[in-house]
């Protein structure tokens, strides 16, 4: 069984600070782990992905994430907060492949201060 | 090239009614999961079609069902609707490749059971 841990359902950041929202998985096999970002009333947009090879991942609009699997933790951050970052953001874990269920965290929102 | 489509953006209905969703695929994706997003919470998957068939289910009973056509757009039945079904539904795409796909989600029904 897969599951995922998002600690902290709320994270609000300056303008131009550091992002940084966590992720910790369980799984069983060797995972795939995904970040997805959620902007209000749309759906899911892929942010970056972890399948094989090398463990630090880079994503869209200058977000990043690293595997460490000695800590089973899939965290991802940013060097400088947009305001256009506020949004929610999810990270999922599937078996095997992409191609399987995604198994979701309950989702960290991100704020943005200006 | 058209992302993933899904009708109708928004449905209201009543306790015990019936109600049909539509999922079209990505140009070029063959296989379609269904998930449902409670307010608040991740995504959770109800079931994968490719070829036509189910071929992975989650932990949803069986008032919910689906199907997939030739063209490979999909629909979720939910039949019986308890209010506890209100929920954003999402549809996501992929095609079954090989390592690493991704599921690209459509931008959901929002349903609302009274």
């Amino acid at each position: 069984a897969q599951s995922v841990t998002q600690l902290g359902s709320h994270v609000s950041v300056s303008e131009g600070a550091l992002v940084l929202l966590r992720c910790n998985y369980s799984s069983s096999v060797p995972p795939y782990l995904f970040w997805y970002v959620q902007y209000p009333n749309q759906g899911l947009q892929l942010l970056l992905k972890y399948t094989t090879g090398a463990t630090l991942v880079k994503g869209i609009n200058g977000f990043e994430a690293e595997f460490k699997k000695s800590e089973t933790s899939f965290h991802l951050t940013k060097p400088s907060a947009h305001m256009s970052d506020a949004a929610e953001y999810f990270c999922a874990v599937s078996a095997y492949s992409g191609n399987t269920p995604l198994v979701f965290g309950k989702g960290t929102r991100l704020s943005v201060i200006a | 090239d058209a992302g993933v489509t899904q009708s109708p953006t928004h449905l209201i209905k009543t306790r015990g009614q019936q109600v049909t969703l539509r999922c079209s695929p990505k140009s070029g994706h063959d296989t379609v999961s269904w998930y449902q997003q409670a307010l608040g919470q991740g995504p959770q998957f109800i079931f994968q079609y490719y070829e036509e068939e189910e071929r992975q289910r989650g932990n949803f009973p069986d008032r919910f069902s689906g199907h997939q056509f030739p063209n490979y757009s999909s629909e979720l039945n939910v039949n019986a609707l308890l209010l506890g079904d209100s929920a954003l539904y999402l549809c996501a795409s992929s095609s079954p490749g090989g390592l690493g796909e991704t599921q690209y989600f459509g931008p959901g029904t929002r349903l609302l059971v009274l």
